[in-house]
C-alpha cells in the first residue's frame, strides 16, 4: 500500500464548477499537508500548505485536513480553464527528516 | 521571485554514458532535492542535501550520486545511463526542511 493515494482522474469539469481533489494516507506522524499544480511540462509550483488539521483559504481555493480520517481535500471555486493542470498532493513530518511525500497527481480538465 | 533553473529541458543519451544534470537555485536556500518523476508513480526522491558538500540519500539513491561544492548548485549524476533511468528530473529547493519547496522546470532524460 502506498503511504499516499491521489485518484489520478482525469477530472473534466466546465467553467465555473466546484472541484474537489482529495488524498488519502496511512502515515498519522504526517503533520504538513501540501497542494502543488503541475502545468504539462512545467514543474509543480506550491498553491498551499497547512500545518495539522483545519481549513485554510486563499482566494478561489481551500484546503482541508481531517487527520482523523487521514484525509485532505483542495476545493476550487469558480474554475477556470487556466486551472486545468495536474493537482499533487504532498506531505511530510517532522520526524521523516527533510523528505516529502507526493501523491501521483489528479489531472483536471476545465471545459471553457 | 524564488528562481530554480535547472541546465538542459530535453536531453537524450545513449545507455553507458556519464550524465551530468545541474541545478541553480537564487535565493540562499539551505536545501536542495532531485526527484525523478514517472506517470502513475509520482515523484520519488533520488537525494538531497541540506548544507554544503553534505548529501543524503533519497528513497531510489542507486546509479546515481549528486555534488553540492556550492550553496546555489547541485549536480545529479548518472554514473552510467540506463534505459529504466530514462524519466523526468525536478529539482527542488526549500528555507525550511521539505516544506514548500520550489521546483525547476525539469529535464526530460530519454535514454536509448
Amino acid at each position: 500500500q502506498k503511504e499516499v493515494e491521489q485518484d489520478p482522474g482525469p477530472l473534466s469539469v466546465p467553467e465555473g464548477a466546484i472541484v474537489s481533489l482529495n488524498c488519502t494516507y496511512s502515515n498519522s506522524a504526517f503533520q504538513y499537508f501540501m497542494w502543488y499544480r503541475q502545468y504539462s511540462r512545467k514543474g509543480p509550483e506550491l498553491l498551499m500548505y497547512t500545518y495539522s488539521s483545519g481549513n485554510k483559504e486563499d482566494g478561489r481555493f481551500t484546503a482541508q485536513v481531517d487527520k482523523s480520517s487521514k484525509y485532505i481535500s483542495l476545493f476550487i471555486r469558480d474554475s477556470q480553464p487556466s486551472d486545468s493542470a495536474t493537482y499533487l498532493c504532498a506531505m511530510s513530518s517532522y520526524t521523516g527528516g527533510f523528505k516529502t511525500i507526493f501523491g501521483a497527481g489528479t489531472r483536471l480538465f476545465v471545459k471553457a | 521571485d524564488v528562481k530554480v533553473t535547472q541546465s538542459s529541458r530535453y536531453l537524450v543519451k545513449r545507455t553507458g554514458e556519464k550524465v551530468f544534470l545541474e541545478c541553480v537555485q537564487d535565493m540562499d536556500h539551505e536545501n536542495m532535492f532531485w526527484y525523478r518523476q514517472d506517470p502513475g508513480l509520482g515523484l520519488r526522491l533520488i537525494y538531497f542535501s541540506y548544507d554544503v558538500k553534505m548529501k543524503e540519500k533519497g528513497d531510489i539513491p542507486e546509479g546515481y550520486s549528486v555534488s553540492r561544492e556550492k550553496k546555489e548548485r547541485f549536480s545529479l549524476i548518472l554514473e552510467s545511463a540506463s534505459t529504466n533511468q530514462t524519466s523526468m528530473y525536478l529539482c527542488a529547493s526549500s528555507l525550511s526542511g521539505s516544506v514548500g519547496q520550489f521546483f525547476g522546470p525539469g529535464t526530460r532524460l530519454t535514454v536509448l
